[in-house]
Formats: C-alpha cells, structure tokens, sequence
C-alpha cells in the first residue's frame, strides 16, 4: 500500500533554533500535502494544506512565518518551525492523499514527528 | 463548516466482546465521506474504514464495520469480537468540498482480558 514517511521521528531542540520536519510519498505522488498537529490527549487540528508549486494554505490561527511549508517536489513536503518555543511542542504529523477528486480518496499519514522544545 | 462529535472520551470493553464507539457529524456540503482511525501509543494514523454520504449499504472491513444513519448524521463504528491489540485511540474524521479531514475529538478504547 501506499507509504508516507516523515522525518526525524523524535527532535528536541532549544527555545529559538529552528526545526525542519520532512514528509515524503514514497511511492506515489502527492500534489497536495496535509500538516496537522496534535497535542496530548487531543484531536488532530489541520494546520496547513500544502501545495506543490505554490503556496500553502494555511488554516485561521496558524503562523506563516512561523511555520514555513515548501513543497519543492512532488514526493515532498517540508515544515519548518522558525524560532521555535516550548509551546511549539506536539506531534506534527502529515498526510497525502492517493487519488484525486473523490470523497472516498484515502489519505495515508505518516508516522509523525514528535517535537520538544526546551 | 464540518463538525464531529465523539461523545464517549474512553471505553472499556471485554476481549472478544463487540464494542460500539459513537460518531455524530453536521455538513452542509452534500457529498462527503466518513472515515475512523485508529491511533496507537505510537502515534501512526492506522486508517480503518470507510462510508460515502451516497453509499447505500454500510461499509464493513473484517472486524469493523460502520453503522451509518444518514437522517441521524451518525456513522458509528462497531468492532467485533475485541482483541488485546484493539486498545489505542479511535478518531472519527469527514472529508466534504475540502481534501482535508476534519477530526472528531477520539475516543480511547481498552480492551481488558
């Protein structure tokens, strides 16, 4: 089946350095990418729709400039957390969808990136 | 705007037992698609099933399957016979005019021996 991988898995950074998180269709292409973020014992909220070519969507609430999103490739997607802090911290997990246009298209999820900001 | 409700926070249920977790959407958009995941300790999104507004049986998947009630706007998920390996997070999720899911708040299922 379709695979999605992000990395890294885990980073634990300082208060003010910069993280990237990639996420890459290994075996399809992905015009479109999802960013959602989810924090302990809570739901995922979507952050970001990333688009390959042009500029990401971001969703009412979500920093731009704090959370930079290139999708440079048609397997990949990037998500850059600018000058992060400890209330940055969650699990930053993306999703691309395989097929287009249908509401039965299935999205598959990476396995996420857990981020700790000290 | 999309909404979904999962009302019941935890859920315990015997291993082998069936077990009935609750899901409840509003939608304006008037073709859409109803999804559960399974989430585990781990943190992967483990996709389970699938239900479309216009699908006219429920949609089964081995043990689970979905007990959609489109007047009610409910799409609950029933597993059958429970195992140990079905303890983890279950999210309820829509699709409509918008590609992205919107997520219902999760329910966390533990399955006892």
């Amino acid at each position: 089946g379709a695979v999605v991988s992000q990395h890294p898995s885990w980073v634990i950074c300082k208060s003010g350095t910069s993280v990237k998180i990639e996420c890459r269709s290994l075996d399809f292409q992905a015009t479109t990418m999802f960013w959602y973020r989810q924090f302990p014992k809570q739901s995922l909220m979507l952050m970001a729709t990333s688009n390959e070519g042009s500029k990401a969507t971001y969703e009412q609430g979500v920093e731009k400039d704090k959370f930079l999103i290139n999708h440079a490739s048609l397997t990949l997607s990037t998500l850059t957390v600018t000058s992060a802090h400890p209330e940055d911290s969650s699990f930053y997990i993306c999703s691309a969808p395989l097929t287009s246009g249908s509401p039965r298209e299935t999205q598959y999820f990476g396995p996420g990136t857990r981020l700790l900001v000290l | 705007a999309q909404k979904i409700t999962q009302t019941q926070p935890g859920m315990f249920v015997q291993e082998k037992e069936a077990v009935t977790l609750d899901c409840t959407y509003d939608t304006s958009d008037p073709s859409y698609g109803l999804f559960w995941y399974k989430q585990p300790s781990s943190g992967e999104m483990i996709f389970l099933i699938y239900q479309g507004s216009y699908d006219q049986q429920n949609a089964t998947e081995g043990r689970y399957s979905l007990n959609f009630q489109k007047a009610r706007k409910s799409a609950n998920l029933v597993i059958s016979a429970s195992q140990l390996g079905d303890s983890a997070m279950y999210f309820c999720a829509m699709r409509g005019g918008r590609r992205a899911l919107t997520f219902g708040s999760g329910t966390r299922l533990q399955v006892q021996p």
